[in-house]
C-alpha cells in the first residue's frame, strides 16, 4: 500500500514563529487532506488539496503531486495552534477506499 | 445544524463482550468510514461503505463488523474476537469516494 511520512515528528516553537510541516507520499493520489487534531481528539479539516496551493488565514498548503509531497505553512503561530497535524491521502491505485494517514507532527506553541 | 455524531463519547467493556458504536450523519453523504486511532499513531481504516447495503473491509477489519441499512447510519460492532479493542474510534463521511472526508468527535473504548 501507499506510505505516508510526516516530518518533523515533534516541533516546539515560540508564539509568533512560522513553521513548515512536510508530508511525503510514495505513490499517486486522488485526494490529500490536512487535519488538526485538538486535545479532545476532534479532527478539524484544514485543507483538501490533491494539487496546487490554498490559503486560509494564517495557514496555507501546497501539494506538488508529481513530486509526491505536500507542505503546510503556519505563520504567526498562536498557542491555540498546538496539537497534532495529520496528512492523509487517498491512493489512486487502491480503488475507492479510505484515507491513509501519516503518524502526524506534534506541534507545541509556547507563550 | 449539519454534522456527524458519534455515541457514546466514552465506553467501557468487559473482555468477551460485544459492543456497538453509533455513527449518524445528516450531511446527505453517500460514503461513510470507520477508523481506529491508537496512542501516538495516525488513523487506520477498519471498514467503509460507498452506498447503502454495501460495505468493504479496510486494513484492520478482523474482529469488527458493520451494517449500512440507512444512508444516515453506519454502526460499528467491536466483537470479542478483536484482540486489542482499547482505542479511539472515529467515523467519517464524504459526498463521494474521492471527495473531502469529514469526521465525527469519536468514541473512546476501554476494555477492562
Amino acid at each position: 500500500g501507499i506510505q505516508v511520512e510526516q516530518s518533523p515528528p515533534d516541533l516546539i516553537l515560540q508564539e509568533g514563529a512560522n513553521s513548515t510541516l512536510r508530508c511525503n507520499f510514495s505513490d499517486s493520489v486522488n485526494n490529500l487532506q490536512w487535519f488538526h487534531q485538538n486535545p479532545w481528539g476532534q479532527l478539524i479539516n484544514l485543507f483538501y488539496i490533491p494539487s496546487g496551493t490554498k490559503q486560509n488565514g494564517r495557514l496555507s498548503a501546497t501539494t506538488v503531486a508529481t513530486e509526491r509531497y505536500s507542505l503546510l505553512y503556519i505563520s504567526s503561530s498562536q498557542t491555540t495552534d498546538s496539537g497534532v497535524y495529520f496528512c492523509a491521502v487517498l491512493y489512486s491505485g487502491g480503488g475507492a477506499d479510505g484515507l491513509t494517514f501519516g503518524k502526524g507532527t506534534h506541534l507545541i506553541i509556547q507563550p | 445544524d449539519g454534522g456527524i455524531t458519534q455515541s457514546p463519547k466514552y465506553l467501557f467493556r468487559k473482555e468477551g463482550q460485544n459492543v456497538t458504536l453509533s455513527c449518524e450523519q445528516n450531511l446527505n453523504h453517500d460514503a461513510m468510514y470507520w477508523y481506529r486511532q491508537d496512542p501516538g499513531q495516525g488513523l487506520r481504516l477498519i471498514y467503509y461503505s460507498q452506498i447503502v447495503n454495501d460495505f468493504q473491509k479496510g486494513d484492520i477489519a478482523e474482529g469488527y463488523s458493520v451494517s449500512r441499512e440507512k444512508k444516515e447510519s453506519f454502526p460499528l460492532t467491536v466483537t470479542s474476537a478483536q484482540k486489542n479493542p482499547t482505542a479511539f474510534y472515529l467515523c467519517a463521511s464524504s459526498s463521494g469516494a474521492y471527495n473531502e472526508q469529514f469526521f465525527g468527535p469519536g468514541t473512546r473504548l476501554t476494555v477492562l
